[in-house]
């Protein structure tokens, strides 16, 4: 069974610094790995989905990096805004459309 | 295009009464899942439909169950209520039933069982 993990679990930076969220994961037998923001008591965003074949997905201030061979994946904020506190998590999924999720990192940025 | 729906978005019942949960898709998405999250536990894998048909399961008992009809809408039901049922309930909608497609959430249904 595949095995989520994300570290750290909470995070607190000033604003405008960039930082780094880490998720690994035991099978590295993935199809793909989507990270996900979430505000407390709201559903999920989807922030980025990494094919199985790419090293690298951006969007805007965030990028997201693979390494399926040693079971990891990186979520790099740039120039952190408050409006970025949030939990942060990651899924990886089955083969079917099962996820499973880390327990996820909670973000805040202080202004 | 709109996102995925759930209704009701809060709930309060009693142990033993039941619960039915409903999930709309967005539109042309065919797969739905569905999700129990709580602080304990984080977030749970209970089912996935496809084409109306259930493709997996979680480890959960037989009180979850869930449906989903022609027009890839999805209920799930919560029979006997339980203390341990209170938690926010997750739906996702895909495009397809199996990888690499993107997972879209709705903003939960949060349920209270007193």
């Amino acid at each position: 069974k595949q095995e989520v993990t994300q570290i750290p679990a909470a995070l607190s930076v000033p604003e405008g610094e960039n930082l780094v969220l880490n998720c690994s994961f035991t099978d590295s037998a993935i199809y793909n790995l989507q990270w996900f923001r979430q505000d407390p008591g709201k559903g999920l965003t989807s922030l980025l989905l990494i094919q199985s074949s790419q090293r690298e997905q951006t969007s805007g201030r965030l990028n997201a990096s693979l390494d399926k061979s040693s079971g990891r994946s990186t979520l790099y904020i740039a120039a952190s805004q408050p409006g970025d506190s949030a939990t942060y998590l990651c899924a990886v999924p089955n083969t079917g459309n099962q996820f499973y999720f880390g327990t996820g990192t909670s973000l805040t940025v202080i202004p | 295009k709109a996102g995925v729906t759930q209704t009701p978005r809060y709930l309060i019942k009693t142990r033993g009464q039941q619960v039915t949960l409903s999930c709309s898709p967005i539109s042309g998405h065919r797969s739905v899942s569905w999700y129990q999250q709580t602080p304990g536990q984080g977030l749970q894998f209970l089912f996935e439909y496809f084409s109306e048909t259930q493709r997996n399961k979680g480890n959960f008992p037989g009180r979850f169950s869930g449906r989903q009809f022609s027009n890839s809408r999805s209920e799930m039901n919560v029979s006997t209520l339980e203390l341990g049922d209170s938690a926010l309930y997750l739906c996702a909608s895909s495009f397809g039933p199996t990888n690499p497609y993107e997972q879209y959430f709705g903003p939960g249904t949060r349920l209270t069982v007193t």
